[in-house]
């Protein structure tokens, strides 16, 4: 596709489910990220993918949040035993190269805890 | 804590006047910085950018300026369109990680 394209668009879930958010990047785009932006805050920084290399995991909020990718390309944010705190729109970029370069976004998924 | 401030949750301006939407960080180690339009319902797009070797960057009615003394960023929208009307996020970083503000919401009133 032409663009980063998330999915759900949006997702309602019990408070303690699992979920699973999935991005597909730009094709080419070798770096990764996912944001989240809780209402009224603004985008906090989850994790970053770059190539083969390591994730740097430093934002994740807890143990119960993981990522992956799989080939380079297709992403998948996991949150196990949902909290409502959780509830927020998760966003995802990729870039071409890392760090100085703007990053295209997604349209995010909007996960509500309920 | 945040790394990246906007102060202004919202600001209104007159269709044609200037919109000067300003950004503060405290990382001194930060040295690229981005801003970001976002309208309702969709991702963040990319609006401009500026390294911390310039302290302005011009593209077409958006002018991004940086005061690394002050670690301050200001993004001037000159004439300011109805269509400008969105949420603009300033984004500042080192390497990897961007710190994105909380955004400012823009209505430019025809």
């Amino acid at each position: 596709g032409a663009g980063v394209s998330q999915s759900p668009s949006n997702k309602v879930t019990e408070k303690g489910k699992d979920v699973e958010l999935r991005c597909d990047p730009i094709s080419g785009h070798t770096a990764l990220y996912w944001y989240r932006q809780s209402l009224g805050q603004g985008l906090e920084f989850l994790i970053y993918f770059q190539g083969n290399s390591a994730p740097d995991k430093s934002g994740l909020p807890s143990d119960r949040f993981s990522a992956e990718r799989t080939g380079g390309s297709v992403s998948t944010l996991t949150i196990q035993r949902t909290q409502q705190e959780d509830s927020a729109v998760y966003l995802c970029a990729s870039s071409l190269v890392r760090g100085k370069a703007e990053a295209f976004f997604g349209q995010g998924t909007r996960l509500t805890v309920v | 804590d945040q790394q990246v401030k906007q102060n202004s949750p919202s600001l209104s301006v007159q269709e044609g006047r200037i919109s000067i939407l300003n950004c503060d960080y405290t990382n001194s180690m930060f040295d690229y910085f981005l801003w970001y339009k976002k309208y309702p319902a969709e991702g963040p797009t990319f609006l401009i950018s500026i390294s911390s070797i310039k302290d302005k960057n011009e593209d077409g009615r958006f002018t991004v300026f940086l005061n690394k003394s002050a670690k301050h960023l200001s993004l001037h929208i000159v004439p300011s369109q109805p269509g400008d009307s969105a949420v603009y996020f300033c984004a500042a970083g080192a390497g990897n990680q961007f710190y994105f503000g909380t955004g400012t919401s823009l209505t430019v009133i025809p």
